[in-house]
């Protein structure tokens, strides 16, 4: 059972569009929702995370919406530039002793920035 | 401040073989957790050590194991490998009274 569904597996953008992922999710316990960045070869970079009680949080040119009756949030990259080619991953937990550490993981999307 | 390390960073094993990898987590994190990555099943939590105790554990049969140190470094040991448990393995710390998780590099293992 796929608890986090990510779409689309990938994406091409020209430099300076807005490329947007998004998540959707099943399990109403989840409370914590981070966006990894993963180049090739190397692990997974935290990007911006976000709690259900915040629609919307931004940080530099990533934005992350909410929608928590639609158990949906997503992505945006404004101004997208060739070095944010790279695979992202959303990803959820669940509060409370070790919980909060294990994360659900989206399948990822595959970013391409064309110049 | 360092970023967490793993070593070591690529492997080659033989079917039936045991292996062990080593996490050291950022200066001050106490919490540890292990992740495999493959094509097929993406990333997939194994489990998850704080203050030298398991608190969490992914699917994984029981070949998977680990261990946390009382300087927060971290083992995992898989047992009896199969050429499916070929993966990216990644550990990843945190302070353990906030959220984020930053992750290592990872090791590469291949299972022939």
């Amino acid at each position: 059972q796929q608890q986090v569904k990510q779409s689309p597996q990938s994406l091409i953008v020209q430099k300076g569009g807005i490329p947007i992922i998004n998540c959707a999710y099943e399990n109403t316990a989840f409370d914590y929702f981070p966006w990894y960045q993963q180049f090739p070869g190397k692990g997974p970079a935290l990007l911006i995370a976000i709690r259900p009680d915040v629609s919307e949080k931004k940080e530099g040119r990533f934005t992350i919406s909410f929608n928590k009756s639609a158990k949906q949030f997503s992505l945006h990259i404004m101004d997208s530039q060739p070095g944010d080619s790279a695979t992202y991953f959303c990803a959820a937990s669940i509060s409370g002793g070790g919980s909060n550490y294990k994360l659900t993981f989206g399948k990822g999307t595959l970013l391409t920035v064309n110049p | 401040k360092a970023g967490v390390t793993q070593t070591p960073r690529y492997l080659i094993k033989t079917r039936g073989q045991q292996v062990t990898l080593s996490c050291s987590p950022i200066s001050g994190h106490r919490s540890v957790s292990w992740y495999q990555q493959t094509p097929g099943q993406g990333l997939q939590f194994l489990f998850e050590y704080f203050s030298e105790t398991q608190r969490n554990k992914g699917n994984f049969p029981g070949r998977f194991s680990g261990r946390q140190f009382s300087n927060s470094r971290s083992e995992m040991n898989v047992s009896t490998l199969e050429l499916g448990d070929s993966a990216l393995y990644l550990c990843a710390s945190s302070l353990g009274d906030r959220r984020e998780q930053y992750f290592g590099p990872g090791t590469r293992l291949t299972v022939t």
